[in-house]
């Protein structure tokens, strides 16, 4: 079984200042790992994955997030936050199985301030 | 590509109607759809999972005889929530995921209010 876990549900941050986003995840198999993001009353857009290649993994919108096995992390980071990234960020796992069913994380909230 | 289209987004119905929410795959393939249940400021949960042409797998707690997920075709699935109870209200997102591909993409989701 997969799972994850968000440290902190809430994250506040400058304009400009970096991102961070904590994940921890769990899997008995070598994991596929993402960050989504979700704008309110949206659905869900891909971040970046993780797919057991480069354990650096460069997204869109200037995330990236770096696999470290030794410590189950996936933390996604970004270096200068801007206002439009105020939104719900959700990590997730999967066992890499058919269809790719995910496990989600609690999900973390980004406000930016001014 | 990899475009997935929920209808409707937003949806009111009474109590005791049933309310179908579809999801469809608009550029390819999809063996395997998802659904998905997110309440307010939580996280999504899996309701089940919906393979081409075979029945449903329900997650422990959702109650199949209840959420009604047809899929039909390689392109478009179905979730009917029947006999809808205010408690039902919630938002519902699909995801559908093609062979070889790793990831699964997400439709935008369905409000649903029961009032």
């Amino acid at each position: 079984a997969q799972s994850v876990t968000q440290l902190g549900s809430h994250v506040s941050v400058s304009e400009g200042a970096l991102v961070l986003l904590r994940c921890n995840y769990s899997s008995s198999v070598p994991p596929y790992l993402f960050w989504y993001v979700q704008y309110p009353n949206q659905g869900l857009q891909l971040l970046l994955k993780y797919t057991s290649a480069a354990t650096l993994v460069k997204g869109i919108n200037g995330f990236e997030a770096e696999f470290k096995k030794s410590e189950t992390s996936f933390h996604l980071t970004k270096p200068s936050a801007h206002m439009s990234d105020a939104a719900e960020y959700f990590c997730a796992v999967s066992d890499g199985g058919r269809g790719y069913k995910l496990s989600f994380g609690a999900g973390t909230t980004v406000t930016v301030r001014a | 590509g990899a475009v997935v289209s929920q209808h409707p987004s937003r949806v009111i119905c009474k109590s005791g109607t049933s309310v179908k929410i579809e999801c469809r795959s608009l550029d390819f393939q999809a063996t395997t759809m998802f659904w998905y249940r997110q309440f307010p400021k939580q996280s999504l949960m899996l309701m089940a999972t919906s393979n081409e042409g075979s029945k449903a797998t329900y997650e422990q707690g959702v109650e199949k005889d209840k959420f009604l997920i047809n899929h039909a075709s390689l392109t478009l699935s179905t979730l009917t929530v029947t006999s809808a109870h205010p408690e039902d209200s919630s938002f519902y997102i699909c995801s559908a995921s093609r062979e070889g591909n790793t990831e699964a993409f997400f439709g935008q989701g369905t409000r649903l209010t029961v009032v």
